[in-house]
């Protein structure tokens, strides 16, 4: 099971930015957070992920509670194009495998 | 470079036969993985292969196969179709770090979506 809860939907305004959030009450010391999307009928595309320290790239920034129990993906200036489904990941780094256990994730709609 | 290669892209079959899939992952990549997806359950991992041995399998019936080549390119089959097999069918590809660490960022595919009558 998913060790994540997501909102089922959030709206956004065209250029405002669109703050998605992730509880991760369960989260061990060593698991980091990914973010995943979903454009309609595409395949999921990796975003972000962090551990404890707020990370940012070209694409969004995630922070990251200091008690690790939640976080919050940041897309700061959303388009049309940002409308997807985002998934919230929980999951060691390293190991054996690349498995990634999908929740339900937050479909965002950017309105124009 | 070239993203992940998935094909065929739409494949309509009907009950109680068999279906191949295939992949051809990023240039470099050895680590593939397959996932079902269905408006009911979601994406669900399937199966992932790194240097051709299985290192991981979901919890899906035997009909559920795969494999992997030596030049990383791998397929998926599902044999003895049912209707709920009818689904979005994505494979992902991943590096791993200098050290033999699996990241978690993986590349995926557009999908191959499978209807079956």
């Amino acid at each position: 099971d998913a060790k994540t809860t997501q909102p089922p939907s959030m709206d956004c305004a065209e250029g405002r930015a669109a703050n998605l959030p992730c509880n991760h009450s369960t989260i061990s010391g060593n698991e980091y957070v990914y973010w995943y999307r979903q454009i309609h009928s595409q395949g999921p595309q990796y975003i972000i992920h962090g551990l404890k320290n707020n990370e940012t790239n070209e694409m969004a920034s995630l922070i990251i509670t200091e008690d690790r129990k939640s976080s919050t993906l940041i897309l700061p200036h959303a388009t049309l194009r940002d409308t997807a489904v985002y998934y919230c990941i929980v999951r060691g780094y390293g190991g054996a495998t690349n498995k990634l256990i999908f929740g339900t994730g937050t479909l965002l709609a950017v309105q124009p | 470079k070239a993203g992940v290669t998935q094909t065929p892209r739409y494949l309509i079959k009907t009950r109680g036969q068999q279906v191949t899939l295939s992949c051809s992952p990023i240039s470099g990549h050895r680590s593939v993985s397959w996932y079902q997806q269905t408006p009911g359950q979601g994406l669900q991992f399937l199966f992932e292969y790194f240097s051709e041995t299985q290192r991981n399998k979901g919890n899906f019936p035997g009909r559920f196969s795969g494999r992997q080549f030596s030049n990383s390119r791998s397929e998926m089959n599902v044999s003895t179709l049912e209707l709920g097999d009818s689904a979005l069918y994505l494979c992902a590809s991943s590096s791993r770090t200098s050290g033999g660490q699996n990241t978690g960022e993986l590349f995926f595919g557009e999908g191959s979506r499978l209807t079956v009558l």
